[in-house]
């Protein structure tokens, strides 16, 4: 059975970094799309990134909201997706989700709210 | 930009009454078309892909249809559990887009 589940947020002051965690179970995140999705309190769904699995490139691509900014990376030893983001601002507060698929996201992780604040 | 338009905002519907959820997309998406459920305090989960195929285990009173840029979803039999927010999605390109979502409230 396929299961996400994202850790790390927290209360972050405006311009600081946090690191996000999306380990994964029942599949490998190397051979599959990996994706960030976020939702600000009470609003809608924004996509974030996508890190194709390394037999396609794995590369990751960015929305251009995030670009620069933040940086996704890999722990394949512990099956393990990271969320790098610098710079934050108030704009960045919200639910942030790992979805697994290509376009079609197919499982998602219960999520972990980052909060920017003074 | 793809930008995804859904109506109505909030729709009321009572038990056992069916549900029209509609989403239109700036321009042509084919059928790059996935709608999206997420229930109060709980992430999205998938119901539809391709415009109108079901996910696995997603009940059969859910159905979508359209293709282009004109798409609906229909919720028939609304049980109390169909309580939720309703998202569509394009993945035709980048960034791939979603709805503000409509709200589907039991009367």
């Amino acid at each position: 059975e396929v299961h996400l589940a994202e850790s790390g947020g927290g209360l972050i002051q405006p311009g600081g970094s946090l690191r996000l965690s999306c380990v994964a179970s029942g599949f490998t995140v190397t051979s599959d799309y990996m994706n960030w999705v976020r939702q600000p309190p009470g609003k809608g769904l924004e996509w974030l990134s996508v890190t194709y699995g390394a037999i396609w490139s794995g590369r990751t691509y960015y929305a251009d909201s995030v670009k620069g900014r933040f940086a996704v990376t890999r722990d394949t030893s512990k099956n393990r997706l990271f969320l790098q983001m610098n710079s934050l601002g108030a704009e960045d507060t919200a639910i942030y989700y790992c979805a697994r698929g290509m376009g079609v996201f197919d499982s998602w992780g219960q999520g972990t709210l980052v909060t920017v604040s003074s | 930009e793809i930008v995804m338009t859904q109506s109505p905002a909030t729709l009321s519907v009572s038990p056992g009454g069916r549900a029209t959820l509609s989403c239109r997309a700036s321009q042509s998406i084919g059928s790059n078309l996935t709608w999206y459920q997420q229930k109060p305090g709980q992430a999205p989960t998938i119901l539809i892909s391709g415009a109108s195929t079901r996910a696995t285990g997603i009940a059969a009173r859910f159905s979508g249809s359209g293709s282009g840029a004109e798409f609906t979803l229909t919720i028939n039999s609304l049980q109390s559990e169909d309580l939720a927010v309703y998202y569509c999605q394009q993945s035709t390109n980048w960034p791939w887009t979603f709805g503000q979502g409509t709200k589907v409230e039991i009367k």
